[in-house]
Order: C-alpha cells, then structure tokens, then sequence
C-alpha cells in the first residue's frame, strides 16, 4: 500500500532564504508525481508535475526532482517571499493503472517579512 | 479560461439528511476526481470518472456515490449523513490523455482544482 509523507509538517523562514521540502513514498511503481500549493480555505494549485521517466522539472524559482529508487521527491523554492506561504502537498499516483493520487499531510510554510 | 466551479461554497445539513454536490470541469477535460480533506486524514481519493464511466472508487462507505454526465460535469451524493462527513470536497479535473498516446502530455495530466465545497454536519 503506498504511503506518502511529508517532513517538515511546518516551516518558517525569513523571507530570501531558500529552501527545500521532502516527501517520500513507499512504493516507487508510481506514474508520476505532482507537488501542489494550498492557501488557507481554497483549492489546489499545481506546481509541478513530474512523470516517472523525468528527475526533475522547474518553473521559475521553484524546483521540484524526483528518485524513484529512494522513493524521494525534493521541492526547491530559490528565493523564498512572504507569497510564498502556503501548505505544500505531493501527490503520487501509483503505476497500477489507477487514476486517483494519495497525498501527502502537507508542509505548512511560513516566510516571514 | 475557466477553472474548475464546484457549487455550493458551504453548506449546512443534520445528521442523517442527504447532500449533492457539484463539480464544473474546465472545458475541454474529460476526467473528473473527487477528494474529501479533513485535519486528521489529510486529503483522500474519493473516485474519478471519465466519460461518464467510474475508473476509480476510493475505499469509503457505500454512502458516497457520484456521477458523470455527458458534458463532464460531476455529481458526488452523501445519503445518511454523519458527523464525521463534516469536511471540505474537493474535485480535481483534467485531460487525462497518457503520456505517449498521440496527443498525451505531461500538461494534458495536470490536476486543476476547484476551490472545494465545506461541508459541516450538525
């Protein structure tokens, strides 16, 4: 059974600092991997998706890898605002055929001014 | 573009009413999940349809159903409503083409949220 998690649960940083969040997950049959950003009461935003082929993907200061063998995804924010505090979800999607995603609890991020 | 519109916002009901949400997918995606997030279990995998057919069901009661209709838009019903229901609902869309089929993606798999509907049961 795959089990996403997520360390730290909470982070806070002042703001220009850069800045890494982990997740990891047990089974490494995944088809691919998304990292996610949620403010307080709303939805989900995608951040970056990474298909199982790829290491890594980047979208402006944010930089998301992938290694499946460790069962590890890291998300790099360079640079780090007082916007950019949220809660960081990854999410897996098993290989298995299946079209759902198992999240992880979320690290809950504040950069301070 | 429009993004994904789940109605209503909030909602309030009793213990053992039932409750229809609603998920308006962006146009032009077929595939539809549902997820149900709460503080102690995180978000979970209710299920997903595309084109109108159920690919996927999460491992909740059988009080927890949903639909697809032709446009895409989705249904999810709670019947017998229990306290513990009490969450926020998210559905997710997207276009759900693999990638390597001929038109597939990495962007074509991207999950687009709506800004879910939060339920509380009294």
């Amino acid at each position: 059974k795959q089990e996403v998690t997520q360390i730290p649960a909470a982070l806070s940083v002042p703001e220009g600092e850069n800045l890494v969040l982990n997740c990891s997950f047990t089974d490494s049959a995944i088809y691919n991997l998304q990292w996610f950003r949620q403010d307080p009461g709303k939805g989900l935003t995608s951040l970056l998706l990474i298909q199982s082929s790829q290491r890594e993907q980047t979208s402006g200061r944010l930089n998301a890898s992938l290694d499946k063998s460790s069962g590890r995804s890291t998300l790099y924010i360079a640079a780090s605002q007082p916007g950019d505090s949220a809660t960081y979800l990854c999410a897996v999607r098993p290989a298995s055929g299946t079209y759902k995603y198992i999240f992880g609890t979320g690290t809950r991020l504040k950069v301070l001014a | 573009k429009a993004g994904v519109t789940q109605t209503p916002r909030y909602l309030i009901k009793t213990r053992g009413q039932q409750v229809t949400l609603s998920c308006s997918p962006i146009s032009g995606h077929r595939s539809v999940s549902w997820y149900q997030q709460t503080p102690g279990q995180g978000l979970q995998f209710l299920f997903e349809y595309f084109s109108e057919t159920q690919r996927n069901k999460g491992n909740f009661p059988g009080r927890f159903s949903g639909r697809q209709f032709s446009n895409s838009r989705s249904e999810m019903n709670v019947s017998t409503l229990e306290l513990g229901d009490s969450a926020l609902y998210l559905c997710a869309s997207s276009y759900s083409v693999p990638v390597g089929l001929a038109g597939g993606n990495i962007a074509k798999n991207i999950q687009y949220f709506g800004a879910g509907t939060r339920l509380s049961v009294l």
